[in-house]
């Protein structure tokens, strides 16, 4: 039962330009929300979070947001570089308990 | 260096061959999980640890051990493999209380149950 999902499985932008990853979540009662980036070999790595008790966060450029009564997460990254070819993974926590999207692979084009 | 080593990174073995995959932190975190991932379903969460001595279940629990015997240890047990296990596999820890929730994850094992 996937409770976290993440509709576009890819995205390209070109450099310079916005890139808006979304996902969306069914349980109302996940009290952290989260994105990681994953390079091919290597453990996801945390790129930013936000709290169920907040609609905006940001972290130079990055920017997410969460919308409670639509039940939909974003991330914003503005603008996009050649290093933010990934794949991004949103996360919902709940105590500890995680479940994660499928992942969103980001190429970025000069 | 602040970081979360596993081992073996990679393994074949065979179906029903008893296997640990160790994951080691040294960053004094409460918190450390294990994850699978697999194509087109992302991470998911087999078991967590919130503390030495306390496990739970994550979605996909079946067919896997841990045990949280020290703090910086958090080893992964498959007592009977089976090729549905073959997958990627990524150890994770946290420190309870970070403001932003976040999880260093180790480099991941591949494993491959023939």
């Amino acid at each position: 039962d996937q409770q976290v999902k993440q509709n576009s499985p890819s995205l390209s932008v070109q450099e310079g330009r916005i890139s808006i990853l979304n996902c969306d979540y069914t349980n109302s009662m996940f009290d952290y929300f989260l994105w990681y980036k994953k390079y091919p070999a290597e453990g996801p790595t945390f790129l930013i979070s936000i709290s169920s008790i907040k609609d905006k966060n940001e972290d130079g450029r990055f920017t997410v947001f969460l919308n409670k009564s639509a039940k939909h997460l974003s991330l914003h990254i503005v603008p996009s570089q050649p290093g933010d070819s990934a794949v991004y993974f949103c996360a919902v926590d709940s105590w500890g308990k995680l479940q994660f999207g499928a992942g969103t692979q980001v190429v970025v084009t000069p | 260096e602040a970081q979360v080593t596993q081992n073996p990174r990679y393994l074949i073995t065979v179906t029903g061959k008893k296997l640990t995959v160790t994951c080691s932190q040294n960053m004094n975190h409460e918190y450390m999980s294990w994850y699978r991932q697999d194509p087109g379903l992302g991470l998911r969460q087999i078991y967590y640890s919130m503390n030495v001595e306390v496990t739970d279940k994550g979605d996909v629990p079946e067919g896997y051990k841990v045990s949280r015997k020290e703090k910086r240890n958090f080893p992964l047990i498959l007592e009977s493999p089976s090729p549905n296990q073959t997958s990627l596999y990524f150890c994770a820890s946290r420190r309870t209380g970070d403001k932003n929730n976040e999880q260093f994850f180790g480099p991941g094992t591949r494993l491959t149950v023939l």
